[in-house]
């Protein structure tokens, strides 16, 4: 079975400084990995997948994400927070070989960005 | 290019009423799914299908019908609502009818607010 924990339900951070979103999975087999984002009252946008060509994910927008197989985690990071980033993100995991072919959701991480 | 488009956008219904969400998409996707997001549990699955004529249950499938006739469409179907169905509903499609994985994404409607009183 494949699970997905997203650490932070909030993360508070001021315009200009890093921005850490921590997710660890679990998968029976190798996952696909997501990151999507959800600004309010929108739907979900990808940000950035793991294809398994690279451990540093580059995605939209300035954010990159890490695969730490050996940590079972795909953190998601940007060097400088804009206005524009406070959203909803959400940790997601797939693995094709269940029976539902579905994705997993992590709970959510809001990130807001102070002034 | 629409995409996958929902309707209606926001619905209010009274407890034991039914009603249909549309969920259309354009890509000639083979995989749709239906998901519904609460505070703080992410989204969760609500049945899925790999094809036209071919539906199956996800996670929380219960007090909800679909059918696929059609590659385009997915209803979501109500049979009798309830307050604990007050939800946001999202329709998502996908290219192979595996579903989701490295090679491919979800693609995500713009979602239906329901809210059961």
């Amino acid at each position: 079975a494949q699970s997905v924990t997203q650490l932070d339900s909030h993360v508070s951070v001021s315009e200009g400084t890093p921005v850490l979103l921590r997710c660890n999975y679990s998968s029976s087999y190798s996952p696909s990995l997501f990151w999507y984002v959800q600004h309010p009252n929108k739907g979900l946008q990808l940000l950035l997948k793991y294809t398994s060509a690279a451990t540093l994910v580059k995605g939209i927008n300035g954010f990159e994400a890490e695969f730490k197989k050996s940590e079972t985690s795909f953190h998601l990071t940007k060097p400088s927070a804009h206005m524009s980033d406070a959203a909803e993100y959400f940790c997601v995991v797939s693995d094709p070989y269940t029976g539902r072919r579905a994705l997993t959701f992590g709970s959510g991480t809001r990130l807001q960005v102070q002034p | 290019n629409a995409g996958v488009t929902q309707t209606p956008k926001f619905q209010v219904l009274k407890t034991g009423q039914s009603m249909t969400l549309q969920c259309a998409q354009d890509m000639n996707h083979e995989y749709m799914s239906w998901y519904r997001q609460d505070p703080g549990m992410g989204l969760r699955l609500i049945h899925y299908s790999v094809g036209a004529g071919i539906t199956d249950q996800g996670e929380v499938p219960n007090g909800y019908n679909v059918s696929r006739s059609t590659t385009e469409d997915f209803p979501l179907r109500l049979l009798s609502a309830a307050p604990s169905q007050t939800s946001v509903y999202f329709c998502a499609s996908s290219y192979s009818p595996q579903g989701v994985n490295m090679n491919t994404e979800a693609f995500f409607g713009q979602g239906t607010r329901l809210t059961v009183v």
